[in-house]
């Protein structure tokens, strides 16, 4: 069974550009996750989606959004971005949110 | 704010010795527990998970779960160099609908050969 997938493995911005991140989940798993890890605060709890809902959101601005589609791929954008943005990126997956996470190999942002 | 706690180490040990890491979490409601290893620049790895006190055993890891105490620990037995890696504690906190995992900041290991 394919692993979790994430486009595009690495990207760099210039500071107030947007940018838009994809994850496609392992098959037959509805739930999404997306995190921000940094050197300095560790992996962070961005939001997660299950069946198309956002079901739990953590402490980010709402420059962060992300939505989910009919299929569980889901996407993440963050808009304005600031310097402090750069870091891994990184979707997990489960077959509902209460069982084990997945994680894909990560989007590492850079801002310039 | 529910905290999940991990001493950053560096933790070195010899090649082939026990590899301890600890972690405390401060919801006494937490219901399940997880390890991940991430090695540099690579995303977070499962290696297992717990949910009852005691201990779980897979391979040479051991994960061990004391509520009571709000702990939980992972035991490496046989140590080897390519456990060198950052080793992420995470608990899931569920109440609702909210199943979210929150991760402590990882312990550094390097088994030292």
């Amino acid at each position: 069974k394919a692993g979790v997938t994430q486009t595009p493995r690495y990207l760099i911005k210039t500071r107030g550009q947007q940018v838009t991140l994809s994850c496609s989940p392992i098959s037959g798993h509805r739930s999404v996750s997306w995190y921000q890890q940094t050197p300095g605060q560790g992996l962070q709890f961005l939001f997660e989606y299950f069946s198309e809902t956002q079901r739990n959101k953590g402490n980010f601005p709402g420059r962060f959004s992300g939505r989910q589609f009919s299929n569980s791929r889901s996407e993440m954008n963050v808009s304005t971005l600031e310097l402090g943005d750069s870091a891994l990126y990184l979707c997990a997956s489960s077959w509902n949110a209460k069982e084990t996470q997945y994680f894909g190999p990560g989007t590492r942002l850079l801002v310039l | 704010q529910k905290e999940v706690e991990q001493n950053s180490g560096p933790l070195s040990v010899p090649e082939g010795a026990i590899a301890s890491l600890n972690c405390t979490y401060s919801d006494r409601g937490s219901q399940s527990f997880f390890w991940y290893r991430q090695y540099s620049g690579k995303s977070p790895e499962l290696i297992m998970f717990i949910y009852s006190n005691g201990d779980k055993e897979d391979g040479r890891f051991t994960a061990q779960l004391n509520k009571a105490s709000q702990y939980v620990s992972l035991l490496i037995r046989d140590s080897q160099p390519s456990d060198s890696a950052t080793y992420l504690c995470a608990v899931r906190y569920s109440g609702g609908s909210n199943y979210k995992l929150t991760f402590g900041k990882g312990t550094l290991l390097t088994v030292n050969p």
